[in-house]
Formats: structure tokens, sequence, C-alpha cells
């Protein structure tokens, strides 16, 4: 059984602050890595996918490192906004499946 | 565009009884899946499908059935509905593997 894991499960900040989460998945077949963020009451949508290990991923205040060999995965914010405010959520899939597992994700609240 | 439709929103079954909840796309994605999301158990894969007349079992597939006659459709049948069932369920669509986009969700309660 693949294992995903996510940490911390939850986090609170400070408007401003600079936050980051990490993704753990087997190091070994891998395929890929996405990240997704999960607003209250609304649906996933992906941040990144990423294939190759040491990939760097930005989007705006939004980053993501990968690192395959040793199999985890980074997630930063930079100066967190109230808007950052959601899960966030990490999938893996091996190499000769179609099946992404799921970590249980990160919760960030950022306060005002 | 409507991208990835997903019927009813919201669904009370009584222990028992059989549903279909439905799930639509209309990007000519190939990958199909349905998750379940439960209290701190994140998205669970139930079963999957890679093209139309494919499918395949994900974590948790015991107690629902999927079939894909079509590239559009990947309905998810409860055969007899639990309690244990009672959950948010996300269908979701990619082409190949790439990013998944994920429906609204259905909210099931069975009593």
């Amino acid at each position: 059984i693949l294992n995903v894991e996510q940490s911390p499960q939850s986090l609170h900040v400070q408007e401003g602050d600079s936050t980051n989460f990490t993704c753990s998945f087997p190091s070994s077949n891998f395929y890929a890595l996405h990240w997704y963020r999960w607003e209250t009451a609304k649906s996933p949508e992906a941040l990144f996918v990423m294939t190759l290990n040491g990939d760097e991923k930005k989007k705006g205040r939004i980053s993501a490192t990968l690192n395959t060999k040793e199999g985890y995965s980074y997630l930063y914010i930079k100066g967190s906004q109230p808007e950052d405010s959601a899960t966030y959520l990490c999938a893996f899939c091996t190499s000769g499946t179609y099946k992404y597992i799921f970590g249980t994700g990160t919760r960030l609240k950022v306060l005002a | 565009n409507a991208g990835v439709t997903q019927t009813p929103k919201f669904q009370v079954l009584k222990t028992g009884q059989s549903m279909t909840l439905q799930c639509a796309q209309d990007m000519n994605h190939e990958y199909m899946s349905w998750y379940r999301q439960d209290p701190g158990m994140g998205l669970r894969l139930i079963h999957y499908s890679v093209g139309a007349g494919i499918t395949d079992q994900g974590e948790v597939p015991n107690g629902y059935n999927v079939s894909r006659s079509t590239t559009e459709d990947f309905p998810l049948r409860l055969l007899s509905a639990a309690p244990s069932q009672t959950s948010v369920y996300f269908c979701a669509s990619s082409y190949s593997r790439g990013e998944q986009f994920f429906g609204p969700g259905t909210r099931l309660t069975v009593l």
C-alpha cells in the first residue's frame, strides 16, 4: 500500500509570514507529484504538476520543489495572506499505474 | 465549457437503498476517477478509468461499481448503501496523468 504523508497537519501563521509544508512519498517507481489547493466549500484546484527530480515550480508567492530520490516535496508560501487559507494536498502517482494517492493535507490558516 | 459536473449535489438514502452518482466532463479527458472525502482522511480513490470501457479499482472500491461507456460520463453506483458510505464524493478528470479537474462534489448521507 502506497503511503503519502503530509506535515504538519495544520498550521496557523500571521499575515506576512512565510511558511512551508512537506509531502513525503515512496521514492521508487516515481511518475508524478501534484499539489492542489482546496478552499472550504470548493473543489480542489491544481497548483503544480511535478515530474522531474530537482523540479522547481512557482506561481506568484507559492513555489514547490521536488526530490524524487529521497521521496519528498516542499511547498513554500512567501508573505502569507488571509486568502491563502486553505488545505494544501499533495498526490503521488507511480509509473505503470494511473492511481493517484493523496496525502491527508496541511490545513493552513493565515491570521490577519 | 462546463468542466466536470456532478449530480445530485446532496442526497439522503436509507440503509440498503441503491443509487447512482452522475459525473460528466466536456474536456475530452480520457482519465476519470471517483474519490471520497472523510474527515481526517483526505481524498481516497474509489475507482478510476483510463478510457471508455476500461475501469480499475482504487484504494476503497468495496460497495461501489463503475462503468465507462462513453468518454464523457463516469457514473458511480452504490449497490446497497451503508452508513459507512456517508461521505462527500468527488469526481475528477484529466488528460492522461496530468492535473486533475474536480467536480463540485456530492454530499451523501446514509441513515
